[in-house]
């Protein structure tokens, strides 16, 4: 099956600074690449998706890059602010099939 | 809709017991998934079902969880005997089958096998 992979585990930054998050993938045939954020006690939700016709979505804040060639998409969280604080996890899914695999999770700190 | 819905929310058993999980997809998803969670290995995709029918059941750990799903709006989860290394959040999640559609998480269940 498909391999996600997350860098780093934990990450901590200054509030207002910017917070990236990057995922590798292991099967070329994945197409769809949801952030999902989880707080603390609570389901994940999703944040932002890609899909692997775009290289790139921005909804505000946040923006999610992807490279097909190199099987790699990141997170880009900036002005990152106190209630951005939770665990982010990436993950990979395809048409065919229908599986989501998840990353291992990012906890993000943003000390105020 | 009210969502993914699972039951209960919080279980604590004794281990060599039976422990039973249960989710309701979101009305109209047709595919459903199950996922433990746990600090060291993070979500984990147990099994998940396309239209009923169980697809992937590779992420099972050992013949001692079954999961079925009897109709679209119900499937179960199924630990037998449990102990304690089950314990963790089972989080159950559909989507509609095709790809590139959000999955919806449950609530989650907490279980602690003591």
């Amino acid at each position: 099956g498909e391999n996600v992979e997350q860098h780093p585990s934990t990450l901590s930054v200054q509030e207002g600074d910017s917070a990236v998050i990057k995922c590798t993938y292991s099967d070329s045939a994945s197409n769809y690449f949801p952030w999902y954020k989880q707080e603390l006690g609570k389901r994940p939700q999703l944040i932002i998706d890609i899909r692997s016709n775009v290289g790139e979505k921005k909804d505000q804040r946040i923006a999610v890059t992807l490279n097909k060639t190199a099987k790699h998409f990141s997170l880009h969280i900036t002005e990152t602010q106190p209630e951005d604080s939770a665990v982010y996890f990436c993950a990979a899914s395809k048409s065919t099939g229908n599986q989501f695999y998840f990353g291992t999770g990012t906890s993000l700190t943003v000390i105020p | 809709d009210a969502g993914v819905i699972q039951s209960p929310r919080h279980e604590v058993t004794e281990m060599g017991q039976e422990v039973t999980l249960r989710c309701k997809p979101i009305s109209g998803h047709n595919s459903l998934f199950w996922y433990r969670q746990t600090m060291m290995r993070g979500l984990e995709l147990l099994i998940y079902f396309n239209n009923n029918v169980p697809i992937d059941d590779s992420g099972m750990p050992e013949d001692r969880f079954s999961a079925k799903m009897p109709n679209a709006s119900f499937s179960t989860l199924k630990i037998q005997p449990s102990e304690p290394r089950d314990s963790a959040v089972y989080f159950c999640a559909s989507n509609l089958i095709g790809g590139g559609t959000e999955a919806f998480f449950g609530q989650g269940t907490r279980l602690t096998v003591v």
